[in-house]
């Protein structure tokens, strides 16, 4: 019973595609993100749902969007792929409750997107 | 601007010894540190973690120490043992807010 799944593990397509990253939690959390890790380890936030609204949105393309049906599940769209987006993307869930000191966040297993 | 540095891309510890695994920042508004172990083709998996009010944080054979003057972190592992080896992620929290920044990681090496 894994904690935080995506599907798929591994996708690889051609420049200028439209791909989906899907992400389920199963641990009740109510905040969900995408993080991607690029070609040099550097592993940046991208995104974070909070209860299905939108409360982190860095400096990130807008052919990314980010969807949350509901608070297990965040997706990632990606419009017009281009080279530069191949990386591993991460999905992670966490609790953000305001009287927690800190906010542990559990990851999925990554989705490695190749664009050739 | 990379906030979160792990300056150590690599590090090989023999059995038994002691690891000791670095983390400096620049943002003095960071109130929580984490220590995040990641294995091949699986996502990080917390480790341990220390407020900015404490200077060492304790768990087993894992130890977080901070020196907030000198914007610095170590995980000390004692005594390494050959499952440590993986890449171990420093990340820093403000506080509450739900954004962590990381490192880029130090690959830790357990050699027999």
């Amino acid at each position: 019973d894994t904690a935080v799944s995506q599907t798929p593990k591994y996708l690889v397509t051609q420049m200028g595609n439209d791909k989906s990253i899907k992400c389920e939690q199963n641990l009740g959390h109510d905040t969900m993100y995408w993080y991607k890790q690029d070609s040099k380890k550097f592993l940046k936030i991208m995104f974070s749902y909070n209860n299905k609204e939108l409360i982190i949105n860095e400096t990130v393309p807008n052919r990314f969007s980010p969807k949350s049906p509901d608070k297990a599940h965040l997706n990632l769209h990606i419009n017009s792929l281009e080279l530069g987006d191949s990386a591993v993307y991460f999905c992670a869930s966490s609790n953000r409750g305001w009287d927690l000191p800190y906010n542990e966040q559990f990851f999925g297993p990554g989705t490695r997107l190749t664009v050739l | 601007d990379q906030q979160v540095k792990q300056n150590s891309p690599s590090l090989s510890v023999q059995e038994g010894r002691i690891s000791i695994l670095n983390c400096d920042y620049t943002n003095s508004m960071f109130d929580y540190f984490l220590w995040y172990k990641k294995y091949p083709a699986e996502g990080p998996t917390f480790l341990i973690s220390i407020s900015s009010i404490k200077d060492k944080n304790e768990d087993g054979r894992f130890t977080v120490f901070l020196n907030k003057s000198a914007k610095h972190l170590s995980l000390h592992i004692v005594p390494s043992q050959p499952g440590d080896s993986a890449v171990y992620f420093c990340a820093a929290s403000l506080g509450t807010a739900s954004k962590l920044t990381f490192g880029t990681g130090t690959r830790l090496q357990v050699t027999l």
